[in-house]
Order: structure tokens, then C-alpha cells, then sequence
């Protein structure tokens, strides 16, 4: 069975500085990822993906991740936060079938 | 853009109550969800539809029932609402296929009292 973990629940960073969000996930086949990111009040919306290819994948805001199949690991860094990073972030993993495993959630809180 | 939109943001029922909870997409998409947000368990599949009048069971569907009677339209049913039932609902919509992102709603945030 999949599975997906988001090491840390909350995350604070001061403003500017670089961050590192963490997903470990389990499968026994190969797995679609993604993070997704939730501001206040809002729905989730689609960060970046990783399909196949190129383990660095870039998405929106200056995000990126890469993909370790060695250590079934997803991790979402980016170099330089804005207090306006301030969300949930969740990573999912996706095989086949119709399922999207979703991690707990990760919050970042970005301090001036 | 790709809209999906929620009938209500906040609604408060009573227990025992029937609730309704509709979703609607713009975009033609096959696939449809209903997931229930809890703080610390992240999204938690409830049901999935992926054409008109078809539904799979997610991993809660205990207490929940759905109705797509249009392909643009997927409703999340609470029979008898519960307190246990008080969360935040995310419809999202996606293309079929693997690995089709989802778009999600801004979610329904319901308080069962």
C-alpha cells in the first residue's frame, strides 16, 4: 500500500531564508508526485509534479523538487522565502487507479 | 482557467440533520471528488466519480453518499449529519488518466452542532 509522510508539521523560517519541506513516500511501483499548496481560506492548488524524466522539477513561486527514487523521497526546497510563502503544503503520491495519497500537511510560517 | 466552485464556504447544521454539499466544474472533466480536511491527517478521499451517475468508494464513505447526475456537477450527501462530521470538504476535478492533476475548490468549511 502507498503512503505518504511529511517529516515536519510546522515549519518557521524568517523571511529570505531558504527552506526545506520533506515527503517521504512508499510504494512497491512506480509513483506519480506532486505538492500541493493551500493559502488561508483557500483550496489547493497545484505546485509542481514530477512525472518522469529529470529528477529537479521546477514549479510556480520559485519552488522546486527532486525526486530520489533511492530514498523514496520528494523534498520541496526553495531558496529564498516571502512572508507571502505563509501556507500548508501537501505532497501526494499517485500510481494508477484513481487514488491521490495525500501526506498529513506541512505549515510553513514565514517570520519578518 | 479551470474553476471548480463550492456551493457554500461555512455552513452550520444541526445533528441528524440531511446536508447537501455541491460542487460544480467548468472544464469537461471526467473524474470527480469529494475529500474531508482534518488537521493532521491531511486529505482523506471520501468518494470519486468518473462519469455521470458512476461513483467508486474513497476511504471514508461511512455516513456520506453522492449524486452526479450531470458531468459537470458531483453533490457529497450527509444522511443524518453527525458532530463527528464537522470538517472541511474539498470537491476537486480532474481530466482522466493517470497522472492528471487535480483542481481543487475553495472548500466548505461545515460545523455540525
Amino acid at each position: 500500500a502507498q503512503s505518504v509522510t511529511q517529516l515536519d508539521s510546522q515549519v518557521p523560517v524568517f523571511e529570505e531564508a531558504p527552506v526545506e519541506l520533506r515527503c517521504n513516500y512508499s510504494s512497491s511501483v512506480s509513483v506519480y508526485l506532486f505538492w500541493y499548496v493551500q493559502y488561508p481560506n483557500q483550496g489547493l492548488q497545484l505546485l509542481l509534479k514530477y512525472l518522469s524524466g529529470s529528477t529537479l522539477v521546477k514549479g510556480i513561486n520559485g519552488f522546486e523538487a527532486e525526486f530520489n527514487k533511492s530514498q523514496t523521497s520528494f523534498h520541496l526546497r526553495k531558496p529564498s522565502v516571502h512572508i507571502s510563502d505563509t501556507a500548508e503544503y501537501f505532497c501526494a503520491v499517485r500510481t494508477g487507479g484513481f487514488k491521490t495519497i495525500f501526506g498529513a500537511g506541512t505549515r510553513l510560517f514565514v517570520k519578518a | 482557467d479551470v474553476k471548480v466552485t463550492q456551493s457554500s464556504r461555512y455552513l452550520v447544521k444541526r445533528t441528524g440533520e440531511k446536508v447537501f454539499l455541491e460542487c460544480v466544474q467548468d472544464m469537461d472533466h471526467e473524474n470527480m471528488f469529494w475529500y474531508r480536511q482534518d488537521p493532521g491527517l491531511g486529505l482523506r478521499l471520501i468518494y470519486f466519480s468518473y462519469d455521470v451517475k458512476m461513483k467508486e468508494k474513497g476511504d471514508i464513505p461511512e455516513g456520506y453518499s453522492v449524486s452526479r447526475e450531470k458531468k459537470e456537477r458531483f453533490s457529497l450527501i450527509l444522511e443524518s449529519a453527525s458532530t463527528n462530521q464537522t470538517s472541511m470538504y474539498l470537491c476537486a476535478s480532474s481530466f482522466a488518466g493517470t497522472p492528471n492533476e487535480q483542481f481543487f475548490g475553495p472548500g466548505t468549511r461545515l460545523t455540525v452542532l
